[in-house]
């Protein structure tokens, strides 16, 4: 099956500070990504939606000036976390169909991000 | 809006049980449901992908149900192992725009 790839797997940062976590898409061109955080014991819930050569679209609630996304070409999505404060701590996961209109997503890895 | 609940949350298990899990969501309108398994710390790995017109759905020890009508689902895994032992996540999709809506999971632990 397709693999996408995210980076970093876990990160610390101090509060205030920004970070950016990677997600590409290896043997497929994804013009699609979905980003998901995930709190402990909690279920996934989708963030945004970013979109190749077009704004990110955002779930209720979701800041879009904390969260920027940016779908640069058809093979990396970045999510970055600006001025990060402890209750951003949460793990942070990328999906993306490996072609549009396909049935399954594949799911990256996942990031852990600890805000101190 | 579309809710998913999983029972039981934790489910811990001898060697070579048959062991059934639950998934259940309040609207019957979903394109499609999928089972992921998901280890600590790690990305979702899709076991089984059932699609609104289907009853079942079998790989390996795993067989899915959905009964649509009533906004259930099970995932039944024959004789476990150690190696079952991880996270097991429902999800189901209202429609082609791929927004997925997750349960919280089942802790499963095989022990050996």
């Amino acid at each position: 099956g397709a693999v996408v790839s995210q980076h970093p797997s876990w990160v610390i940062c101090k509060s205030g500070t920004s970070v950016k976590i990677e997600c590409r898409s290896l043997d497929f061109q994804a013009t699609t990504m979905f980003w998901y955080r995930q709190f402990p014991k909690q279920s996934l819930m989708l963030m945004a939606t970013s979109n190749e050569g077009s704004k990110a679209t955002y779930e209720q609630g979701v800041e879009k000036d904390k969260f920027l996304i940016n779908h640069a070409s058809l093979t990396l999505s970045t999510l970055t976390v600006t001025s990060a404060h402890p209750e951003d701590s949460s793990f942070y996961i990328c999906s993306a169909p490996e072609v549009m209109g396909g049935e399954k997503l594949f799911f990256g890895s996942g990031t852990q991000l600890s805000v101190l | 809006k579309q809710e998913v609940t999983q029972i039981p949350a934790a489910l811990s298990v001898p060697e070579g049980e048959n062991l059934v899990l639950n998934c259940s969501f309040t609207d019957s309108a979903i394109y499609n449901l999928q089972w992921f398994r998901q280890d600590p710390g790690k990305g979702l790995t899709s076991l089984l992908l059932i699609q609104s017109s289907q009853r079942e759905q079998t790989s390996g020890r795993l067989n899915a149900s959905l009964d649509k009508s009533s906004g259930r689902s099970t995932l039944y895994i024959a004789a476990s192992q150690p190696g079952d032992s991880a996270t097991y996540l429902c999800a189901v999709r209202r429609g082609s725009n791929y927004k997925l809506t997750f349960g919280k999971g089942t802790l499963l632990t095989v022990n050996p």
